[in-house]
């Protein structure tokens, strides 16, 4: 079975430009979400999906958005960036909710200029 | 508001040692706990669980401690070894959303 991927692996942009990032959950995973890492601020949760609605909705601001597709896949869009959105993104997937055990893709590492 | 801490942000150890990695919660909401290990260039990957019904769960060299008094649960690693090198994440959950914590990153010396 073939695990969760995130396209595209690496990312530069520069401030005030948009991004979309993209992931394929674990094939019979309904649940996606997705995660922000930066150095000493761990894995912050920033949204998950589920039967192509938001379910839970972390703490950041409006510029970051996303949606799922009706086969589970997911993106994940922030406009406007900023400096600070530099970040490594990590989409997780999981059964039915994240409560279910989650398997986390690769990753896209993103920076922002 | 950080509901879940890990205030050692690295951690060594000697081979064939115990490693225990240490974290904090805050929220008495999270009924449901979990550690990941995440290699370089890799997304975090599901170590071990255990629920707040239980004290303890083992699975072999790893076993995981939970205090609900204390808000307070540890990752035991024994005997350790080189490759357990790696940045331990744990979380902890409740109906409305899973929160990790800050890292740690250990060490394992040969």
């Amino acid at each position: 079975k073939a695990g969760v991927t995130q396209t595209p692996r690496y990312l530069i942009k520069t401030r005030g430009q948009q991004v979309t990032l993209s992931c394929s959950p674990i094939s019979g995973h309904r649940s996606v979400s997705w995660y922000q890492q930066t150095p000493g601020q761990g894995l912050q949760f920033l949204f998950e999906y589920f039967s192509e609605t938001q379910r839970n909705k972390g703490n950041f601001p409006g510029r970051f958005s996303g949606r799922q597709f009706s086969n589970s896949r997911s993106e994940m869009n922030v406009s406007t960036l900023e400096l600070g959105d530099s970040a490594l993104y990590l989409c997780a997937s999981s059964l039915a909710s994240h409560l279910d055990e989650q398997f986390f893709g690769p990753g896209t590492r993103l920076t922002v200029l | 508001d950080q509901q879940v801490k890990q205030n050692s942000p690295s951690l060594s150890v000697q081979e064939g040692r115990i490693s225990i990695l240490n974290c904090d919660y805050t929220n008495s909401m999270f009924d449901y706990f979990l550690w990941y290990k995440k290699y370089p260039a890799e997304g975090p990957t599901f170590l071990i669980s255990i629920s707040s019904i239980k004290d303890k769960n083992e699975d072999g060299r790893f076993t995981v401690f939970l205090n609900k008094s204390a808000k307070h649960l540890s990752l035991h690693i024994v005997p350790s070894q080189p490759g357990d090198s790696a940045v331990y994440f744990c979380a902890a959950s409740a109906s409305f959303k899973t929160i990790f914590g800050a890292g740690t990153r250990l060490f394992v010396k040969a």
